[in-house]
């Protein structure tokens, strides 16, 4: 089944400064990649995702990079800001499978003022 | 709409007592799931629904069960509480899946569930 890694396990970021969290997954036909982030004492929330006939996604000051032939995907946070404070899930899944969602073991994320 | 709505927020069982915890979504999605959350871990599978009156086996399945009788609807039963199921629990849900790939997973606030 599919295998999905996160890393770093933490990261801390100045304010203003850029954050990139690395994720790879080991299924080949894994084709929808989600990333979400989690706040303190509530449930994980959509922030952005890429399907696998696009190599790159923007919203603003977060984008997400695919490479499928090195199965790994990245989301990178520019301008970083305090309440961007909160862990982060990486995500792949197959259109065979019925929407599960394998996810990463998370990343959490300090930004210092 | 609320979205997906999750009750209990917490609860503490004993060692052997049973509960169920509720998920309800609004949003008329077809298919619905049910992870726990470790510390310091991600989101691992329990069961999921790909419609009413069909569930399957996720990733850790053992010790609970699942009914889906109704669209909205996705209940989670703990039948003989352990302490290796102390965890939070998130129900999701999402619409449908195309040739593109899956659709959105929105999640519930969580359950934080410790058994003692």
């Amino acid at each position: 089944g599919e295998n999905v890694e996160q890393h770093p396990s933490t990261l801390s970021v100045q304010e203003g400064d850029s954050a990139v969290i690395k994720c790879t997954y080991s299924d080949s036909a894994s084709n929808y990649f989600p990333w979400y982030k989690q706040e303190l004492g509530k449930g994980p929330q959509l922030i952005i995702d890429i399907r696998s006939n696009v190599g790159e996604k923007k919203d603003q000051r977060i984008a997400v990079t695919l490479n499928k032939t090195a199965k790994h995907f990245s989301l990178h946070i520019t301008e970083t800001q305090p309440e961007d404070s909160a862990v982060y899930f990486c995500a792949a899944s197959t259109s065979d499978s019925w929407g599960k969602l394998q996810f990463g073991a998370g990343t959490q994320v300090v930004v210092t003022p | 709409n609320a979205g997906v709505t999750q009750t209990p927020k917490f609860r503490i069982l004993k060692i052997g007592q049973s509960m169920t915890l509720q998920c309800t979504q609004d949003m008329n999605h077809n298919y619905m799931y049910w992870y726990r959350q470790d510390p310091g871990m991600g989101l691992k599978l329990i069961y999921y629904s790909v419609g009413a009156g069909i569930t399957d086996k996720g990733e850790v399945p053992n010790g609970y069960n699942v009914s889906r009788s109704t669209t909205e609807d996705f209940p989670l039963r703990l039948e003989l509480a352990a302490p290796s199921q102390t965890s939070v629990y998130f129900c999701a849900s999402s619409y449908l899946i195309s040739a593109g790939g899956p659709d959105t997973q929105y999640f519930g606030p969580g359950t934080r569930l410790t058994v003692l």
